[in-house]
């Protein structure tokens, strides 16, 4: 069974740029949750999507946004990119509202110039 | 804020050793999870204890809940070279939606 898959492995982009990141859950899975990795401060929550709609959102700004498709794969949009954004961007997915575990994926390696 | 927050942040022993880190969190729980993180890599679910278990083992593994203190430990024991990583705790809430929260770990080397 194929697991949580991100692309891309990793991204650079400039101060002021878009950047659009992907993630596939596993099969079956409907709930897909974002994560922001930065150096030294642990993984933050930024959103959790479930059959296709936005449940909840972490504290960030909404030039962080995303969607989940009908075939329940994720997108998270970093819009007016900032220095700060450079992390570690992961995402899981879980079995839905239900689910206990979550799966990671690899992470997409973001970096801001 | 964080909701589970691991204790010590950094932990090096040898290996043969066992190695011992905490978790502490803030509000009620249904189930606190543990995880693992290689160098900048995705995290690896380890074990799961539901509130109302107080010990659970898996393999070299044995993690404990008390919630009346609100915290969890991880025992791993005589550790590996391997086993090298960063360690995670997660806590769902009790409010009826399933968010994963974490710590900011404990990073655990291990010396062959």
């Amino acid at each position: 069974e194929a697991g949580v898959t991100q692309s891309p492995t990793h991204l650079i982009k400039t101060r002021g740029q878009q950047a659009t990141l992907r993630c596939s859950p596993i099969s079956g899975h409907t709930s897909v949750y974002w994560y922001q990795q930065a150096l030294g401060l642990g993984l933050q929550f930024l959103l959790w999507y479930d059959e296709g709609e936005e449940r909840n959102r972490g504290n960030f700004p909404p030039r962080f946004s995303g969607r989940q498709f009908p075939n329940y794969s994720s997108e998270l949009n970093v819009n007016a990119l900032e220095l700060e954004d450079s992390a570690l961007y992961l995402c899981a997915s879980s079995p839905g509202l239900a689910g206990e575990i979550a799966f990671f994926g690899p992470g997409t390696r973001l970096t801001v110039l | 804020s964080q909701q589970g927050e691991e204790d010590p942040q950094a932990l090096s022993i040898q290996e043969g050793e066992n190695a011992t880190m905490n978790c502490s969190y803030k509000t009620s729980i249904n189930n606190l999870q543990w995880y693992r993180q290689n160098s900048g890599r995705g995290l690896v679910h380890l074990i799961l204890i539901r509130s109302n278990e107080r010990e659970k083992h898996s393999g070299r593994l044995r993690v404990t809940l008390d919630t009346s203190k609100k915290s969890s430990s991880l025992l791993i024991t005589a550790s590996r070279a391997a086993d090298t990583a960063s360690y995670f705790c997660a806590t769902d809430t009790s409010g009826g939606s399933y968010i994963p929260t974490f710590g900011r770990g404990t990073s655990l080397i291990v010396h062959p």
